[in-house]
């Protein structure tokens, strides 16, 4: 009955690599997200899309690619890694926009590249 | 630009004491929201404020609104080590996007 689940839970790999993160919710949400949370705690959104179309593109690489095959599930490919993307990655869904609808969070895909 | 600012970085608590957390922002808001997110864990949705002045309760986290919708607070009465983690602020400016405060790490000393 997980509402915000995504793959793989942790993922070590070297640089230069590419890697893909995995996320789908069942929770019927229109709207879903990623958020990249650093060694500090900082939450900083990435992506945002509503019904499979892209709506928020922060200031992030173009090795990093967004996908969202279908308004369930939101995949993150990053490509060509660096030691800088060491981070944990949250996938997280709403309903509707976020001007007024709370955050489901995933638990997080943490991101290790040596 | 939009700025918050969610202070303080760091809190150690005996058990028992209260704790209380911060966050200001340089304009003003539509609402504000407030997530936990324990050690390990993810970030989980507590609250939302809208109006000004708004206060919320729930148990022993009151959640305050300022007047101008600049600022709020997160105030927890007889702090538990259930309440060990990480609060955040989540204000938004009205431009479709959730940005977090920098966060509140608290311990609690048994």
């Amino acid at each position: 009955d997980t509402a915000v689940s995504q793959t793989p839970k942790y993922l070590v790999t070297q640089m230069g690599n590419d890697k893909s993160i995995k996320c789908e919710q069942n929770l019927g949400h229109d709207t879903m997200y990623w958020y990249k949370q650093d060694s500090k705690k900082f939450l900083k959104i990435m992506f945002s899309y509503n019904n499979k179309e892209l709506i928020i593109n922060e200031t992030v690489p173009n090795r990093f690619s967004p996908k969202s095959p279908d308004k369930a599930h939101l995949n993150l490919h990053i490509n060509s890694l660096e030691l800088g993307d060491s981070a944990v990655y949250f996938c997280a869904s709403s309903q509707g926009d976020l001007t007024n609808s709370p955050l489901h969070f995933g638990n997080g895909t943490r991101l290790t590249v040596t | 630009g939009q700025q918050v600012m969610q202070i303080p970085q760091y809190q150690h608590v005996q058990e028992g004491e209260d704790f209380t957390t911060y966050c200001n922002s340089s304009t003003t808001l539509s609402n504000i929201q407030w997530y936990k997110q324990r050690p390990g864990g993810h970030p989980v949705f507590l609250i939302q404020l809208v109006k000004s002045g708004e206060v919320k309760k729930q148990k022993r986290l009151t959640f305050q609104f300022g007047e101008a919708k600049k600022n709020s607070s997160l105030h927890i009465t007889a702090t538990q080590t259930t309440d060990v983690g990480t609060y955040f602020c989540a204000p938004n400016f009205g431009n479709e996007k959730l940005t977090f405060g920098t966060g509140t790490r608290l311990t609690i000393i048994p």
